[in-house]
């Protein structure tokens, strides 16, 4: 069971080029968003989805893109980067359930993707 | 004036002290409360999980829900130097599509 997997760890980018960072989870989370941790920020809501062709803005979703055509997959896009987008972006996953349950509901995080604009 | 308030530290303990950590809130329908660990470098990890109001043990942590005060505290027993982390609160509505929201993390630092 991997969880929440993300690729690249790192990347460095020139002003103005685009990429993508993939976000791949096992557990049939319904719910999976993007974030950004920035010092003295924390952690920003970017983009989120509840289920496969259901996306929405988060706090901070201008410079990206989402789409959800899987349960599993979740790639967030920077179409021309920006050195304002430098951060460590995360992908987190969750059930959707009613129940109370230790465990239920609680995001999932994968390890992280450095992004450097230059 | 943040949903979420968090002192961001650090704070820097002796090991074997006791830690206390908090996070203030202003939204009354939060009833979900959490917290996460995150080493340098790393993804947060879930630490604890409380569902509405009261106290939950783990271990050597104790979560603390006090929603008549709107805060919630972690306390850490005995501190290790490998408790050297950045802990953040999180908390969201209930509901299943309710985004969650996070404290900005307090630097941690247990001295051996």
């Amino acid at each position: 069971n991997a969880g929440v997997t993300q690729t690249p760890k790192f990347q460095v980018l020139k002003t103005g080029q685009s990429m993508t960072l993939q976000c791949a989870q096992d557990m049939n989370h319904e719910y999976m968003s993007w974030y950004r941790q920035d010092p003295g920020m924390g952690l920003r809501l970017i983009h989120y989805s509840v289920g496969a062709g259901i996306t929405d803005q988060g706090e901070v979703p201008n410079g990206y893109n989402v789409s959800r055509s899987t349960t599993e997959d979740f790639p967030l896009r920077l179409l021309s980067a920006a050195p304002s987008q430098t951060s460590v972006y995360f992908c987190a996953s969750r059930s959707i359930s009613q129940g109370q349950g230790d465990g239920a509901n609680v995001l999932t995080f994968g390890a992280g993707s450095r992004l450097t604009v230059l | 004036q943040k949903e979420v308030e968090q002192d961001p530290g650090p704070l820097s303990v002796p090991e074997g002290a006791i830690v206390s950590l908090n996070c203030t809130y202003s939204n009354s329908a939060f009833q979900y409360f959490m917290w996460y660990r995150q080493y340098s470098r790393k993804g947060p990890e879930l630490l604890m999980y409380t569902y509405s109001s009261g106290n939950k043990e783990d271990g050597r942590f104790t979560a603390q829900v006090d929603k008549s005060s709107k805060y919630i505290s972690l306390f850490i027993r005995d501190s290790q130097p490998s408790d050297s982390a950045t802990y953040l609160c999180a908390m969201r509505n209930s509901g299943g599509y309710q985004k969650v929201t996070f404290g900005i993390g307090t630097k941690l630092q247990v001295i051996p």
